[in-house]
Order: structure tokens, then sequence, then C-alpha cells
């Protein structure tokens, strides 16, 4: 079946340093989806991302998608500490049921204030 | 504006014992449903998803059941729960397709098994 897998599973950083995630799916993907969750709570949508090669931009985050649409990365720059929290990809197969994203395991980002 | 409710909000219950969860959504109609379980606070597991009223999809063979009643109601069940069924488990919808829709959650249930 199809895998999303993320790397690092852990950051820690200190305040001000710059964060990525990665994301790569074994399948190529139609969409993928990046959630933040904060300890104690729920996954929030943060962004898709559709087209090959797309990059979009919210404040300090910058979100990619491969050319391959197979990979994806999100780049936080000059972190803070209320972007603590753990980060999800999650992806739909190209091909495969509208209904159903595949989520990675996340990356759980700690700042040191 | 669309809400999603979920309850319990924590939930302790010995093994062996019936379970009974329950998510309603508000604001929307036909809803695509879903049950996740997030152990130790990391990755999402797809456990059921529905796409109307009595149709339900299940992902992963366990000794868990899902239901959709009406509309905009989910449940998830087990008649004995395992040891292994602990964790938080959250419930989900999105609109339109869905796989192209963001997916919007509930706080969760924290269920510990004793």
């Amino acid at each position: 079946g199809q895998q999303v897998m993320q790397i690092p599973q852990y950051q820690h950083v200190q305040e001000g340093e710059d964060f990525t995630t990665y994301c790569n799916s074994s399948t190529t993907l139609s969409n993928i989806q990046w959630y933040k969750q904060r300890p104690g709570g729920h996954p929030v949508f943060l962004i898709q991302l559709v087209k090959s090669g797309e990059v979009k931009k919210q404040k300090r985050l910058t979100f990619q998608f491969g050319e391959a649409k197979k990979n994806s990365s999100l780049h936080i720059t000059a972190t803070q500490t209320t972007d603590v929290g753990t980060y999800f990809c999650a992806g739909r197969r190209s091909g495969g049921s509208n209904y159903k994203l595949t989520f990675g395991k996340g990356t759980l980002l700690t700042v040191n204030p | 504006s669309q809400t999603i409710h979920q309850w319990p909000a924590t939930l302790v219950q010995p093994v062996g014992s019936p379970l009974s969860l329950e998510c309603t959504v508000e604001g929307t109609s036909n809803p695509n449903l879903y049950w996740y379980r997030q152990a130790a606070g990391r990755g999402l597991q797809l456990l059921f998803y529905s796409v109307g009223i009595g149709q339900i999809s299940s992902e992963v063979p366990q000794n868990l059941s899902a239901s959709r009643p009406q509309d905009r109601q989910f449940i998830l069940s087990s008649k004995k729960l395992l040891l292994s069924d602990s964790g938080f488990y959250l419930c989900a919808w999105t609109d339109g397709t869905g796989g192209l829709q963001p997916q919007h959650f509930g706080d969760g249930t924290r269920l510990s098994i004793l």
C-alpha cells in the first residue's frame, strides 16, 4: 500500500533558527496537505499543494511540492516558540480513492526560547 | 459555520468492556466522515471512513466497528476492548471529493484501557 515517510521524526531548535521537514511518498500523489498539531491538541489544516513544482508561502512558512509529485517539504524561517508542535504531511495517491489521505508519522518540533 | 463535536474528551475503560464514541458535525450536509487513531502522540492511522448514511469503509481489521446512523453522526464502537485499543481517537470531516478537501478534526477522545 501507499507509504508516506516523513523526516526527521524530531527536531529541536533554538528560537530564531530555521526548520525543515521532508515528506516522501512511495507513489505519485495527486495532492499533498500539511497539518499542524499543537501539544495536546488536534491536527489543524495548514495548506494544500496540487501542482508539480508548486511553492506556497504563509508568512514564515514555505511549502514545496516536488516536480515528480512524490515529495514535499515545509520550511519555517526564524522559528518562534509558537511554532512548537507536530507537523504532518498527508497525500492522496494519484488514481487512488478520492476519500483517503495517507498521513506521514509527523515531525515533532520543539523550540528553545 | 461548520463545527465538529466529539465526546467524551477522555475515557478510562477496563479491558473487555464495550466502547461507544460519538462524533457529530453541524453546519454542513453529506460530509465525508473519518475515524483515526493516534498512538503515543504520533502518526494518524485511518480506521474507518464513510461517504454516506450506512456506508462504512474499514481500513484496518480489528475489534472496532463504525456506524453512520444519520448524515452528520459517526459512531465508533467495540464490544470488547483490548489493551492495544488505548490511544487518541480523532473524528474528522470533509466535504466535496474528500481527498482534495481539508480534513477538519474534532478535539479527540483520549482512551485509556486498564
